[in-house]
């Protein structure tokens, strides 16, 4: 089974700065690694497929990289509707479609 | 415009049993891979279900497996979490969420299991 990590659990940062989430695979996912964000009282939303593809409407200041076991969602400079949680999921090896902790960006 | 409704959430007693339902539409429902994901109060997601575009083929998350059960009706664009055996710790809002990864979720529904 795959466990997904991911750190910081909590990231502050002031409007307009770069944001580096980590999320690492117990073992390797290739490039199958999506990013969701999560806003209070709202279900999640697609970000990133294909470890670094965006989803439909995602703005370019949302960027993922990262393949195998080491992954990276960066946000370039933050806005405030950014501020929110993020998870990363696995769907290489399944099931489980494993989800990480999770990232809540905060204001600083 | 895509669309996934849930409902069928609400209270019920360790030991009991709860339908939930995802009303999809928008889209062509048959043609995708379906998946019930669950956030406990304060919580990260949580991956529970997921079946296959005509329902052949299901897969389970460990914690529900043998309680749980997936299930479509593509004639109605509908899909399905028949859950038994509910605990305590099964209380989470529920999501329906399209293909993997998921592209589109509902809005969730609570479920609530307390005696």
């Amino acid at each position: 089974e795959i466990v997904m990590t991911q750190s910081p659990a909590t990231l502050s940062l002031s409007p307009g700065e770069r944001a580096t989430l980590s999320c690492w695979a117990s073992q390797s996912v290739s490039t199958n690694l999506a990013w969701y964000q999560q806003k209070p009282g709202q279900a999640p939303r697609l970000l990133i497929f294909g470890a670094s593809t965006r989803a439909t409407g995602i703005p370019a200041r949302f960027s993922g990289s990262g393949s195998g076991t080491q992954f990276t969602l960066t946000i370039s400079g933050l806005q405030s509707e950014d501020f929110a949680v993020y998870y990363c999921q696995q769907y290489n090896t399944w099931p489980p479609l494993a989800f990480g902790g999770g990232t809540k960006v905060e204001i600083k | 415009e895509v669309q996934l409704l849930e409902s069928g959430g609400g209270l019920v007693q360790p030991g009991g049993s709860l339908r939930l339902s995802c009303a999809a539409s928008g889209f062509t429902f048959s043609t995708y891979a379906m998946s019930w994901v669950r956030q406990a109060p304060g919580k990260g997601l949580e991956w529970i279900a997921v079946t296959s575009g005509r329902g052949e083929s299901s897969h389970y998350a460990d914690s529900v497996k043998g309680r749980f059960t997936i299930s479509r009706d593509n004639s109605k664009s509908t899909l399905y979490l028949q859950m038994n055996s509910l605990r305590v710790e099964d209380t989470a809002v529920y999501y329906c969420g399209r293909y993997t990864p998921c592209d589109y979720w509902g809005q969730g529904t609570l479920v609530t299991v307390s005696s």
